[in-house]
């Protein structure tokens, strides 16, 4: 059973901390690992896909990095705004296949 | 058009009844995901099309549920009598090819009553 887990589930920070969050998933047959932005009452929006063991990604204060052999990736968030409120989802698929299984996500709260 | 649409937004039904669930992806891509939503959960795959092609529907979850990609554009979610625990957000996805950057809808909100 292909698992991927998601903490924490939620958190609540202050306007400018930094924040990271973490995605577990199976380390077998790795093909690719999806990063999420979902704001309440708007459609998920692609953050990052990534494929490459070591790989590291960034868009603006926003950045993640990949370890496929140990099945984990960290999504960082530098400067928190109240902005980046939304869900933080992670998906993961494998090779072989083209279903993509999502985490719960991690609910980010920024507090002005 | 430029995202992904998805009709009706919301549909409300009653237990038994036939549904169906439409996604117009975006103009060229050509996979297509569906995936049901319920409260607290991450979405969870039901069934990708690559082109007119169903490449995997190991998500759906009974024969309740069937999809259709007739021309590999739009799709269609079908769902026969309808069951209470069928309700939930049911989005769908669009990339150009399978694990690539995906586009989803803003999904259809489905509550059988």
């Amino acid at each position: 059973i292909l698992n991927v887990e998601q903490s924490p589930q939620s958190l609540h920070v202050q306007e400018g901390d930094s924040t990271n969050f973490t995605c577990s998933f199976p380390s077998s047959n790795f093909y690719a690992l999806h990063w999420y932005r979902w704001e309440t009452a708007k459609s998920p929006e692609a953050l990052f896909v990534m494929t490459l063991n070591g790989d590291e990604k960034k868009k603006g204060r926003i950045s993640a990095t990949l370890n496929t052999k140990e099945g984990y990736s960290y999504l960082y968030i530098k400067g928190s705004q109240p902005e980046d409120s939304a869900t933080y989802l992670c998906a993961f698929s494998n090779t072989g296949g083209f279903k993509t299984i999502f985490g719960a996500g991690t609910r980010l709260f920024v507090k002005a | 058009g430029a995202g992904v649409s998805q009709t009706p937004s919301n549909k409300v039904t009653e237990k038994g009844k036939y549904v169906e669930l439409r996604c117009d992806p975006i103009s060229g891509h050509t996979a297509l995901y569906w995936y049901r939503q319920s409260l607290g959960q991450g979405p969870e795959f039901l069934i990708y099309f690559q082109g007119t092609g169903a490449a995997d529907d190991s998500g759906l979850p009974n024969d309740r549920f069937f999809a259709v990609r007739p021309e590999g554009s739009v799709s269609t979610l079908k769902i026969q009598r309808t069951e209470r625990g069928d309700s939930a957000v049911y989005l769908c996805a669009s990339s150009f090819a399978a694990n690539t950057e995906a586009f989803f809808g803003q999904g259809t909100r489905l509550t059988v009553v």
